[in-house]
């Protein structure tokens, strides 16, 4: 596509389900980010991927959060048991390769209630 | 170990004035460093960078800054300002070591820039 996708664009969870954020990267980026958005904070970084494998994933704040990218292309960021520090904005990007900019998705605002 | 200060999280100025925006890094290691803008409602955008080479780049749109290693800062500056330069700005430095990647990105605070009429 023209640009990173992530879906949905809002996310309402009650505390303790389970959600699933996807992120569509670039058509042909090799490397996929996913980042953390606390209200009036810069982003946070959470995990990386390179095709299908992830190199990092040192940003998780817990055992709750898991990430995937089965084929390379899309990515599916979940958090089980959702709580309210959880509340933020989820940010994709993708780059065509590791030396090359990273573009940005709109993101995903996770409210939790 | 990075980390990235934004001193001011909201600038308010009035068209045509000129604005800079302040940051600064920390960093263990050589670092690339980044400006992206944040519209509302809008993912972040990459506003300028810098890699290599002059110390001084540039943005299609006005905007430039200045990479200052002596005193670890990387501000941004744009002489006469218009109302839809309104939004978020963030800076950010990715380390510049072996294997490292350019989306692996440490972010400031932000800093909220607003003009007005």
């Amino acid at each position: 596509g023209a640009g990173v996708s992530q879906s949905p664009r809002y996310k309402v969870a009650k505390r303790g389900q389970d959600v699933a954020l996807r992120c569509d990267p670039i058509s042909g980026h090799v490397s996929l980010f996913w980042y953390q958005q606390a209200l009036g904070q810069g982003p946070e970084f959470l995990t990386y991927f390179q095709n299908e494998a992830q190199l990092d994933k040192s940003g998780l704040p817990s055992d709750r959060f898991f990430a995937e990218r089965p084929e390379g292309s899309v990515s599916t960021l979940k958090i089980q048991r959702t709580q309210q520090e959880d509340s933020a904005v989820y940010l994709c990007a993708s780059s065509l390769a590791g030396y090359t900019e990273a573009f940005f998705g709109q993101g995903t605002r996770l409210t939790v209630v | 170990a990075q980390s990235v200060t934004q001193l001011d999280s909201q600038v308010p100025v009035f068209e045509e004035a000129p604005v800079e925006l302040r940051c600064n890094y920390s960093s263990s290691v050589s670092v690339y460093l980044f400006w992206y803008v944040q519209y509302p409602n809008q993912g972040l955008q990459l506003l300028l960078k810098y890699l290599s080479g002059s110390t001084l780049v540039k943005s299609i749109n006005g905007f430039e800054a200045e990479f200052n290693k002596s005193q670890t800062s990387f501000h941004l500056r744009k002489p006469s300002v218009h109302i839809s330069d309104t939004a978020e700005y963030f800076c950010a430095v990715s380390p510049r070591d072996r294997g490292s990647t350019l989306g692996r990105l440490y972010f400031g605070r932000g800093t909220q820039l607003t003009v007005w009429p």
